[in-house]
């Protein structure tokens, strides 16, 4: 029963690219949400979506973030045009139904050089 | 805004050396309150929900309570593997423009113990 899949683990972006982080929920798994974590910053909400919905975004950067989750696939983060305060630590949660103890992946390490 | 304080910043105890991690919050609405776990380089790991105050859950070593304005994490005599960085998190009813989906962190408790 494999946890919450993100990839990659690592991604090294220059400036001006484009940045996507996947996230594969856990089996049974139909709520996502992406979570950053800033160099000496806590946890910051980001974006809430089920399949093909995005729930809630309040978090979301309003220019360069997008959140997607197809019926078929992962959830993708995309950033475009990153700077090189978007380095962070970028964290993708899945639940079985809405936020009761999500599972976190890994995560996904961003730097902008 | 929601706020959550989680104090002390670090902590550093022997091992089998008792002590508490404070959480203290402010919501409008209070859903759930969350502690989860963090070990360097890896995600968040859940441990505990509590709902309501006066609710207590324990795992292991851990005894989680909460109030209506904060919450304790009491750890009783840790080990070095107990050594990790405890995050909380709490969970706002929705209202306008929130969500269910969104838990507002503390900053962390970066907990050491030594052998």
């Amino acid at each position: 029963n494999a946890g919450v899949m993100q990839n990659p683990r690592h991604l090294v972006r220059r400036r001006g690219q484009e940045a996507r982080l996947r996230c594969s929920p856990m089996k049974g798994h139909s709520h996502v949400y992406w979570y950053r974590q800033l160099p000496e910053e806590g946890l910051k909400f980001m974006v809430y979506l089920q399949k093909e919905n995005i729930i809630d975004e309040s978090g979301m950067p309003k220019e360069r973030f997008s959140a997607e989750f197809p019926k078929e696939g992962p959830s993708i983060l995309r950033i475009q045009q990153v700077v090189r305060g978007d380095s962070a630590a970028y964290f993708c949660a899945s639940s079985p139904r809405t936020a009761d103890g999500y599972t976190f992946g890994s995560g996904t390490r961003l730097t902008v050089v | 805004e929601d706020q959550v304080t989680q104090s002390p910043e670090a902590l550093r105890l022997q091992e089998g050396e008792s002590s508490s991690l404070n959480c203290s919050y402010t919501v409008s609405g209070l859903r759930g309150l969350f502690w989860y776990r963090q070990d360097p380089g890896k995600g968040p790991e859940f441990l505990f929900t509590l709902y309501s105050a006066g609710e207590e859950k324990e795992k292991e070593r851990l005894k989680a309570t909460l109030t209506k304005k904060e919450s304790f994490l009491h750890i009783t005599a840790p080990k070095p593997e107990d050594s990790a960085t405890y995050l909380c998190a709490v969970q706002e009813n929705p209202g306008r423009g929130t969500s269910y989906g969104k838990l507002t962190f503390g900053q962390g408790t970066i907990l050491t113990v030594h052998p």
